[in-house]
């Protein structure tokens, strides 16, 4: 069975202090990992997929990667815009488009 | 592009009633659309994959019964929660994919079910 772990579950950060979030996951074969922005009462917003170990993709503030066992959400210089849920879900090769997500890492960024 | 609506966004309802929530992809065609339910702090749990035209597949423990799925088109889908009562209380968002977009989903606004 496929499964996800996201850390920290919350994590506070002053305005301009970078810091990473963290999805650990577990799948009999990748077709993809990705990365969603959730806000409270929203549905997902799509960030990044990634889709083979030492891939990066980048997104302003955000920079997403990938290794055979976890991926991370670099958050550099982040705002207050940037205070949100991310949420983090693997594709299995054996489970054709079926979606499994972690818990999510709440963000708060303070001023 | 790759907009997903969802309808009504909060809906309060009688416990013994029924509640169609309807899934739209607005700018493009959607052969398979996703239904998920999230409670308060949790992750989205897949309920349903919907293709146009055949029946939904359920995820184990989602009674097809009371979660009545239709894509009766490429640009629609539909979630009626049949006879709702309290613990149905939930977070009813759905997803679509492009077709082109490679595996990736793009998720509506959610739809709020309260029931009384």
């Amino acid at each position: 069975e496929d499964q996800v772990t996201q850390s920290p579950e919350a994590l506070r950060l002053q305005e301009g202090e970078s810091s990473s979030l963290n999805c650990s996951y577990t799948v009999s074969g990748l077709r993809g990992l990705f990365w969603y922005r959730q806000d409270p009462g929203k549905g997902p917003e799509f960030l990044f997929t990634l889709y083979s170990a030492g891939e990066e993709k980048e997104k302003e503030r955000l920079k997403a990667t990938l290794t055979k066992k976890e991926s991370f959400l670099h958050i550099t210089a982040p705002k207050p815009e940037d205070s949100a849920t991310y949420l983090c879900a693997v594709q299995d090769t054996g489970t054709a488009s079926k979606l499994t997500f972690g818990t999510g890492t709440r963000l708060q960024v303070m001023l | 592009g790759a907009v997903v609506s969802q309808h009504p966004s909060r809906v309060i309802c009688k416990s013994g009633t029924s509640v169609k929530i309807e899934c739209r992809s607005l700018d493009f065609q959607a052969t398979t659309m996703f239904w998920y339910r999230q409670f308060p702090k949790q992750s989205l749990m897949l309920m349903a994959t919907s293709n146009e035209g055949s029946k939904a597949t359920y995820e184990q423990g989602v009674e097809k019964d009371k979660f009545l799925i239709n894509h009766a088109s490429l640009t629609l889908s539909t979630l009626t929660v049949t006879s709702a009562h309290p613990e149905d209380s939930s977070f009813y968002i759905c997803s679509a994919m492009t077709g082109y977009s490679y595996n990736e989903q793009f998720f509506g606004p959610g739809t709020r079910l309260t029931v009384l």
